[in-house]
């Protein structure tokens, strides 16, 4: 059964680099039909679709956030990852990861969040 | 800059039917935007309900149906459960790999 688990860390000072990784496990990352994605859910608001790839590398990016925003791929390790640059506190979040269906634009299994909070 | 719409808030009766929309800032959904809802209670991760404008995702009950009715997608509950008191976000797909949501509507049911 497939499963997503988040990892990282849960505190991030203001303007550094937030990093989170995504393992896959119980199927393949290099699945032809599968995109990889990453979605937040700031306190007190709706959920925002950050960005997805796909095994290749192909990427996609929100343009509210793109310029800040690098998601790449390390199918050795059936993970993949987040890097958001120049965080501030609206960039404080519940992540996501994600299994993409890009050609239907949903998203179909989740992981189960982890809290990142930007402070100094 | 396109924005997805949704009702802020919703309420029910229990064993009640409701509807959730979901349009656009300009112009009308129709399938080609491959409208997906997703319902997410506190603390929890969001669970996939809807697919493909009215697919059901795997395990979800037949009491969730997704459509499109005049201009928007729709979600449609019907026989609602007090465990169906979330907040449920739509989702369409604007094409280039982006993927918008919208800004979710909290359903209340009582």
């Amino acid at each position: 059964q497939l499963q997503l688990q988040e990892s990282g860390p849960g505190l991030v000072k203001p303007s550094e680099t937030l990093s989170l990784t995504c393992t896959v496990s119980g199927g393949s990352i290099s699945s032809s039909s599968v995109h990889w994605g990453w979605i937040r859910r700031p306190p007190g608001k709706g959920l925002e679709w950050i960005g997805s790839i796909y095994y290749s590398g192909t990427t996609y990016y929100n343009p509210s956030l793109k310029g800040r925003v690098t998601i790449s791929v390390d199918t050795s390790k059936n993970q993949f990852s987040l890097k958001l640059s120049s965080v501030t506190a609206a960039d404080t979040a519940v992540y996501y990861c994600v299994e993409y269906y890009n050609s239907l634009g949903f998203f179909d299994l989740w992981g189960r969040g982890t809290l990142v909070t930007v402070s100094s | 800059q396109t924005v997805v719409t949704q009702e802020p808030s919703f309420s029910v009766s229990p064993g009640g039917t409701v509807t959730l929309t979901c349009g656009l800032s300009s112009g009308s959904v129709s399938t080609t935007y491959y409208p997906s809802w997703y319902q997410q209670t506190p603390g929890q991760a969001p669970r996939t309900l809807i697919y493909n404008t009215n697919t059901r995702s795997s395990g979800v009950p037949d009491r969730f149906s997704g459509s499109i009715l005049g201009n928007k997608a729709a979600l449609t509950i019907t026989g609602a459960q007090a465990d169906d008191e979330s907040d449920y976000y739509c989702v369409l797909y604007m094409g280039s790999g982006i993927s918008v949501f919208g800004g979710g509507t909290k359903l209340t049911v009582l």
